[in-house]
C-alpha cells in the first residue's frame, strides 16, 4: 500500500539559511498535517492543511510558513534557520472525517550547522 | 485536551502480554482516548481508539475503566517488533491535532 512520502530524506543547511521539505501524502487523502521532534523530544504538532486551507495551528515558528497545493501535497517552508530547528520533521496525512488515524511519512532529518 | 499520565518504561518478555497503562483522570465526556506508537526514529503509528466501550483491533486492544478515568492498552503476545514508546493522547474526536506526551517506553526482551 501507498504511504506518505516526505523529501529529503536528509538535510544539511547551515544558521540562516532556508529550507523546504516536501510531504505527498497518500493517495486519496485530502488532510495534511506537520510534526517537528527534536532530539531525545516527543513530537510537537506545527500546523495542519484541510483542502488547501489551513485548519490548525501549533506551535509554529513565525520563520516557517506552509501550504497545501491542489494535489495535496505539502510544503513546509522554513527560513532564517537556527541550530536549534536541527529536527526530524514529520508529515501525516488522513481523511478528513478521521483525524485520529493519521498515518506518518518516514520524516525528514534537518541537521542546521 | 485531557492530561494523560503513563509509566516512562517498562519491561515485557517476549510472548507475553504486554499491558501499559494510562490515567486520564481529567478527560470529559467528548473525549476519545488514542493510543499510538512510535518506533525508534519512524512516524508514529495508529494503534487503536476508543470513547468508553473496550475495542480489539488486529494489533491491540483498549480496556477503558467504567468511570473513564484510566485505560490499558494490551499487545496480547509482544515481539520483539513491539519495542517502541507507546502514546496515550485523550482528544476530542474530530479534533484534527495531536499533542504527544512523554509516553511509555515499551522495552520488549527475548
Amino acid at each position: 500500500a501507498a504511504g506518505v512520502i516526505q523529501s529529503p530524506r536528509h538535510l544539511i543547511k547551515e544558521k540562516r539559511e532556508t529550507a523546504t521539505l516536501k510531504c505527498y501524502p497518500i493517495p486519496r487523502h485530502d488532510t495534511v498535517y506537520w510534526y517537528q521532534q527534536g532530539p531525545g523530544q516527543d513530537p510537537q504538532f506545527l500546523i495542519s492543511f484541510y483542502e488547501k486551507m489551513q485548519s490548525d495551528k501549533g506551535s509554529i515558528p513565525d520563520r516557517f510558513s506552509a501550504q497545501q497545493f491542489s494535489d495535496y501535497h505539502s510544503e513546509l517552508n522554513m527560513s532564517s534557520l537556527e541550530l536549534g530547528d536541527s529536527a526530524l520533521y514529520f508529515c501525516a496525512s488522513s481523511l478528513f472525517g478521521v483525524p485520529y488515524e493519521q498515518y506518518f511519512g518516514p520524516g525528514t532529518r534537518l541537521t542546521v550547522t | 485536551d485531557a492530561k494523560t499520565t503513563q509509566p516512562p518504561s517498562m519491561d515485557c518478555a517476549e510472548g507475553r502480554a504486554a499491558n501499559l497503562p494510562c490515567n486520564h483522570s481529567t478527560i470529559s465526556g467528548n473525549e476519545y482516548v488514542y493510543w499510538y506508537r512510535q518506533i525508534h526514529s519512524q512516524g508514529p503509528q495508529y494503534i487503536i481508539h476508543g470513547l468508553k466501550n473496550n475495542e480489539t483491533n488486529e494489533m491491540a486492544s483498549l480496556i477503558i475503566t467504567e468511570d473513564r478515568k484510566s485505560s490499558t492498552l494490551i499487545l496480547p503476545h509482544a515481539t520483539l517488533r513491539d519495542t517502541a514508546v507507546y502514546y496515550c493522547i485523550g482528544l476530542i474526536y474530530n479534533f484534527n491535532k495531536f499533542y504527544f506526551g512523554s509516553g511509555t517506553k515499551l522495552n520488549v526482551k527475548p
